[in-house]
């Protein structure tokens, strides 16, 4: 498999609960992204990190949200305390820096509090 | 920041005719802008860029404008077929390596 790949593909939880997403990227792309989609809008940038080092936090990422890259592979988004507004659609995408550099998109994972 | 606005939100066009779906930019520092293609359940797909030392750029039924002066950038689809049917999303980045702002989007019909 040479795409990204997220799991799980969807999660239903209760408002108040913690969950996690995990995104694996595409093998020794050193930059990853999240993104946030909600229903009929287009994405909107969360966060992204350089193999390990998280370089820059949307104001949309509030404090309830954690994303991690340990070793500068997978990455891990962590939502605590869920409400219901944070149900959407979790987008990651990957690149290699150099060329071609474009982002290549994971399939999501569609959250749903309820 | 930056903005990105798209129009229309919404277009059907018959099998065989072109589709045009028209964006602007606000940032001029905005250097890197590509196109996705989203259908139902997928996460969006890159089918064309174009970078600000290029005003024009052309893949098979897609090409891609821009107009860095008046911040403005086009998709236009020739030929179109069932299976252009999804939601195209125009955006823009300073570099294809930064975060990309995406425009709110444009559900593309394909009429048989």
């Amino acid at each position: 498999d040479t795409g990204v790949s997220q799991n799980p593909r969807h999660k239903i939880t209760k408002r108040g609960q913690n969950v996690t997403f995990r995104c694996d990227p595409i093998s020794e792309h050193n930059r990853l992204y999240w993104y946030r989609q909600t229903l009929g809008q287009g994405p909107e940038f969360l966060t992204y990190f350089q193999n390990e080092a998280q370089l820059e936090k949307s104001r949309l990422l509030s404090d309830r949200f954690s994303a991690e890259r340990p070793k500068g592979s997978f990455s891990t988004l962590e939502i605590q305390r869920t409400e219901q507004g944070d149900s959407a659609m979790y987008l990651c995408a990957s690149s290699l820096l150099g060329q071609p550099n474009e982002q290549y998109f994971g399939p999501g994972t569609r959250l749903t509090v309820t | 920041g930056e903005n990105v606005e798209q129009h229309p939100s919404t277009l059907s066009v018959q099998e065989g005719d072109s589709a045009v779906i028209k964006c602007t930019y606000s940032d001029s520092a905005s250097n890197y802008f590509p196109w996705y293609k989203q259908e139902l359940g997928k996460g969006p797909q890159l089918i064309i860029d174009i970078r600000s030392n290029v005003g024009e750029k052309k893949d098979q039924r897609i090409a891609v404008t821009l107009n860095k002066t008046a911040k403005h950038f086009s998709l236009h689809i020739t030929e179109t077929q069932p299976e252009d049917s999804a939601v195209y999303f125009c955006a823009a980045s300073e570099t294809s390596y930064d975060k990309v702002i995406f425009g709110p989007g444009t559900s593309l019909s394909v009429i048989p």
